[in-house]
This record gives C-alpha cells, structure tokens and sequence, in this order.
C-alpha cells in the first residue's frame, strides 16, 4: 500500500538555526513524486518543494531543500536559517499512479514546527 | 479572478441534512480532489477524478457522492450528514502533464454538522 509516514507530530526550532522534518515512504512503485505542503495557521496549503523517484539531485527551493534517500524511502524537508513565519503545519506527500493513467496524492499526518525567537 | 475557489467557506448544518461543497477553478485542469482534515489525521482523500465523467473512491468516501459533468466543476455532496463528518474540506487541481506538477488547492470549507 501507498503510504506516508511523519513521525514528529511537533518540532522545536531556534530561529536563524536549521531544522530537518522527517517524511519516509512506502510504495513498490518505481515511478513516483515526493512533495512537502506547508499549511499557516491561516489554513491555506502552500507548495513547497517535489522531489522525483528518478531525479539523482536533491531538490532545492531557497531555503528548503529535500534530502532523498531512495534506498531508504525517506524524504526528509530541510530548513535552512528558520524565521518565525516558519511556524507551521508541514506536510509531506506522494503521488503515485493508482492504475492506468490515473494518479493520486496520499498525505503524511503532518509535523507542526514551532520557531522560538 | 483565476484560480480554484470553494463554497461556502464556513457551513453548520445538522444531522441527517443533504449538504453540498462546490468547488470551481479556472484553469481546466484535468484532475481535481477532495480531501478531509483532522487533527491526527492529516489529509485524507475522499474522491478524485481524472477528466469529467470519470471519478473514483479515495481512502474515505463513505458517505460521501460526486460528480463531475463539467471539467472546471467538482461539488462534494454528503448525502445524509453525520457529526463524523464535521471537517475541514480541500478542493484541489493539477493537470499533471508532467510529473512534477503540484497540486493546486482551494481555500477550504470549514464544515460543522451539529
């Protein structure tokens, strides 16, 4: 089965420090895509970052960046140099190819980041 | 304006009542979603199609009917509501021509059923 895995429910960060949010994975596809939402306390869901099963460079989008380790099935976000606007729901999430042409987004259960002055 | 755009954004209604969430965008994207949020349980897709006419289950569509006659409209109908269905709703979008494109996601419908 298709499934996403986020295994901190909450994380601590200093601002200006870095801070890594796990995601692993588990699919027997071979073609896949890897994506990180974040969603502010305003509710809206905001695109991040996507990460492709056959892409050999990590991704990287300004201060995010995605660690993937293919043997693994992880997909970890990394923030570089966190801000206070930061603080929020993060969630990661797979698209798989759920028969024929069709395709599907399966979401993790998401890591709430809180940024400390 | 362009984009995808959910309706209503706030709903209470009660037990047993037919509800519908609409769910509009503008860029004739092929594929649309709609996916539930709870604490605890992240996203969680209930229905999805891939062009009109055609829809499919997600992981949670019990009670729960769509239809889509027209590409740019995706309503979601709960047909008898239920305090379990009290959520937050998603509407979403892409084309997914390639593989990297996102998912495009609506404001949200912010449902209570009393």
């Amino acid at each position: 089965a298709q499934k996403i895995t986020q295994t901190q429910p909450g994380m601590f960060v200093q601002e200006k420090e870095a801070v890594t949010l796990d995601c692993t994975y588990d699919t027997s596809d071979q073609s896949y895509g890897l994506f990180w939402y974040k969603q502010p306390s305003s509710g809206e869901m905001i695109f991040l970052i996507y990460q492709g099963s056959y892409d050999e460079q990590n991704a990287t989008e300004g201060r995010y960046s995605l660690n993937f380790q293919k043997a693994r099935k992880s997909a970890n976000l990394v923030i570089s140099a966190s801000q206070l606007g930061d603080s929020a729901m993060y969630f990661c999430a797979m698209r798989y190819n759920s028969g024929g042409s069709n395709y599907k987004l399966t979401f993790g259960k998401g890591t709430l980041l809180t940024v400390n002055p | 304006d362009a984009g995808i755009t959910q309706s209503p954004r706030y709903k209470i209604t009660e037990t047993g009542r037919q509800v519908t969430l609409m769910c509009h965008q503008t860029w004739s994207h092929s594929y649309m979603f709609w996916y539930r949020q709870d604490l605890g349980h992240g996203l969680r897709l209930i229905y999805y199609s891939a062009a009109a006419d055609i829809t499919d289950k997600g992981e949670v569509p019990d009670g729960y009917v769509v239809s889509r006659s027209k590409t740019e409209n995706f309503p979601l109908t709960l047909e008898s509501a239920t305090r379990s269905q009290t959520s937050v709703y998603f509407c979403a979008s892409s084309e997914w021509s390639t593989t990297n494109e996102k998912l495009f996601f609506g404001s949200g419908t912010q449902l209570s059923v009393l």
